[in-house]
């Protein structure tokens, strides 16, 4: 069954640094998420991309925050400059159309330190 | 605004009962609705979904139904088993709309 793949696994890293986290959509999906999880709380989504644009981002996704489809495969989120706050599960989606069920991936666990 | 939320944080149930799992939501112009499975982790996964103008869907040992008077959804598990324990939740679609929003989640404990 095809699935969504996501590196690395966890990321740790000190305040201020860059980080990239990486996905691997489903093949023939067309809508991309990213969302993320602190312990024990719910899944918040940031931002979708669809067309190779981002069609609605939160209000967490601010200016750290951007998204990248650099090839064919791949889906990046970029944090910029982390904060501890930052330090989150963070889970890729996709989906085959808007309005349709989500496939995720297990997620990056970022420890910022 | 746009929410979902979950009107139980726990919910522990004997092996074999069945189990309801209920979540309100408050977006009127929501159409699509789903639930979603987290076990420890894991990212979420897809269990059962339905559509606004429908009021019941049945899967394996899953039913939701959708109650859009009072803006209510609920996931029974029939016969739940060990492994049905993980965090539950609900999630809401507005067509257009290019995001799913997720309630707070629901954590079932099955006892044998």
């Amino acid at each position: 069954e095809p699935e969504v793949t996501q590196t690395p696994s966890h990321q740790v890293t000190q305040m201020g640094q860059e980080v990239i986290l990486r996905c691997v959509p489903i093949s023939n999906h067309l809508y991309f998420y990213w969302y993320r999880q602190i312990l024990g709380q719910k899944v918040e989504f940031l931002v979708s991309f669809y067309n190779n644009e981002i069609s609605e981002k939160s209000e967490i996704f601010d200016d750290q925050f951007s998204v990248e489809r650099p090839d064919g495969s791949n889906f990046t989120l970029k944090i910029r400059s982390t904060k501890l706050e930052d330090s989150a599960m963070y889970f890729c989606a996709s989906s085959g159309g808007d309005g349709e069920k989500l496939f995720f991936g297990s997620g990056t666990q970022l420890s910022v330190l | 605004g746009e929410s979902v939320g979950l009107h139980l944080p726990t919910l522990s149930v004997q092996e074999g009962d069945n189990s309801i799992i209920n979540c309100a939501y408050s977006n009127s112009a929501s159409d699509y609705f789903i639930w979603y499975k987290q076990e420890s982790g894991k990212g979420p996964q897809f269990i059962i979904d339905i559509r606004s103008n429908m009021d019941k869907r049945q899967g394996q040992r899953v039913t939701v139904l959708l109650n859009k008077t009072v803006k209510h959804l609920s996931l029974q598990i029939a016969a739940t088993q060990p492994g049905d324990s993980a965090v539950y939740f609900c999630a809401e679609n507005m067509a257009g709309g290019f995001k799913t929003i997720f309630g707070a989640g629901t954590r079932l404990f099955v006892k044998a």
